[in-house]
């Protein structure tokens, strides 16, 4: 079963105005984290922000923020004022578990982002 | 902190030919990923070690591939004999044991020939 769902393969935003990317999840553990990650045409994977699922208030990071809303299993993230180095693939991951094993990260298929002058 | 560290960057090698990628996580993180990234299956985990010690080695397509943590601060991915539908980028990350934080390096890319 899909844990991780990104329904938006591609996405158009003109430059300096906001844009949500959605990500749905789907786990029975009560603990768990989640990510969200952008890999620019260079290749790197660069962590953007973090959600804890026992957080009571949505993540931000600067220009960033998460809408976390747990009943529904989503994990939206939200860039404000979008710039033209935004552009790029955007991934949603989770992590399971509290436990002592580390716990691996679960990625979904991502977004690309295409910010318009 | 010089992050995660993947050798090489790019590796270009022959069918049947051994490839070892190599991975020097963060010091102090105690959990190592291997993931593998292709345009058809997006990114997927091969292998994760926890305590040096391999957790889940499911994601492992056969047995040509293998990989090692001798120690916390060094861990090898070999594939033996490497195959074209091997091609591919190769990250790696590491993390504590706390749920954030996972770190990638800047990944090694394969190319299979």
């Amino acid at each position: 079963a899909q844990k991780i769902t990104q329904t938006q393969p591609g996405m158009f935003v003109q430059e300096k105005e906001a844009v949500t990317l959605d990500c749905t999840y789907d786990t029975s553990d009560p603990s768990y984290g989640l990510f969200w990650y952008k890999q620019p045409s260079s290749g790197e994977m660069i962590f953007l922000i973090y959600q804890g699922s026992y957080d009571q208030q949505n993540a931000t990071e600067g220009r960033y923020s998460l809408n976390f809303q747990k009943a529904r299993k989503s994990a939206n993230l939200v860039i404000s004022a979008s710039q033209l180095g935004d552009s790029a693939m955007y991934f949603c991951a989770m992590r399971e578990g509290r436990d002592n094993q580390g716990g691996k990260l679960i990625f979904g298929q991502g977004t690309e982002l295409s910010v318009k002058p | 902190d010089a992050g995660v560290i993947q050798s090489p960057r790019h590796e270009v090698t022959e069918m049947g030919q051994e490839v070892t990628l190599r991975c020097k996580p963060i010091s102090g993180h105690n959990s190592l990923f291997w993931y593998r990234q292709t345009m058809m299956r997006g990114l997927e985990l091969l292998i994760y070690f926890n305590n040096n010690v391999p957790i889940d080695d499911s994601g492992m397509p056969e047995d040509r591939f293998s990989a090692k943590m001798p120690n916390a601060s060094f861990s090898t991915l070999k594939i033996q004999p490497s195959e074209p539908r091997d091609s591919a980028v190769y990250f790696c990350a590491s993390s504590p044991q706390e749920l954030e934080g996972y770190t990638f390096g800047s990944g090694t890319r394969l190319t299979v020939v």
